[in-house]
């Protein structure tokens, strides 16, 4: 398994701001996942990020509002940029194990006001 | 593309009762992998079971178990001797194997909120 942790835990925005959220893993992994999750709501799976490449985004992503960095094996981070009230969600850091499951970080909590 | 479907919004059950959550899948792979997962009002995602889509056998961890249905694409989780600290967010997810640009990608359901009382 792996363990994840993920800065910071929440924070509350104004809109127009920015926020890096920063995940980090105790094992060098070579994929990183970044899901959202809206209240109420399932997770979506905001874009894939690998170390030494561009990250690669999902339909209705784009890394204008979303950069991601990979600078190594275990860290990444994921910037929401010029937030609006829509953004505000948990976002999830995740990567996948050796028999195909996912490990989640706990989360980080946007609330843009 | 892949969906995952769950109709049930919320269910309930008491505690030492059993209860099982509906899921159903949508996709044209023949290998995959499928999982629960528990989203705790901490928001952690936990891991609750697994299956390999090429085994036939429904996997089971301690009082959880899942009925896999391939052919129904259907995977329903059964909980047993329900315990107040299994109330959370259920997500059903499926994932395909490596090898495709998909690898590691998770899609979820639209989740299943579970009560339990005492």
């Amino acid at each position: 398994s792996a363990v994840i942790s993920q800065k910071p835990s929440r924070d509350i925005c104004q809109r127009g701001t920015s926020l890096t959220i920063q995940c980090q893993v105790d094992s060098q992994v070579t994929m990183m996942f970044w899901y959202r999750q809206q209240p109420g709501q399932s997770l979506t799976l905001i874009a894939t990020a690998n170390q030494g490449s561009e990250a690669t985004y999902e339909s209705g992503f784009v890394i204008d509002k979303f950069p991601i960095s990979r600078p190594n094996l275990t860290f990444s981070t994921l910037t929401v940029s010029n937030m609006s009230p829509e953004d505000s969600s948990i976002y999830l850091c995740s990567v996948v194990g050796a028999t195909y499951e996912q490990y989640f970080g706990p989360g980080t909590r946007l609330t843009v006001t | 593309a892949q969906t995952v479907t769950q109709s049930q919004p919320e269910m309930s059950v008491q505690e030492a009762e059993t209860v099982t959550l509906s899921c159903t899948y949508d996709t044209s792979e023949s290998d995959y992998y499928l999982f629960w997962y528990k989203q705790p009002p901490s928001r952690q995602m936990i891991l609750v079971i697994r299956q390999e889509a090429y085994k036939q056998q429904n996997a089971t961890e301690n009082r959880f178990s899942v009925n896999f249905q391939k052919a129904a694409k259907s995977f329903s989780l059964k909980i047993s001797d329900s315990q107040l600290g299994d109330a959370a967010m259920y997500f059903c997810a499926y994932t395909p194997p490596a090898g495709g640009t998909s690898y590691g990608k998770l899609t979820f359901g639209q989740g299943t909120i579970l009560t339990v009382h005492p």
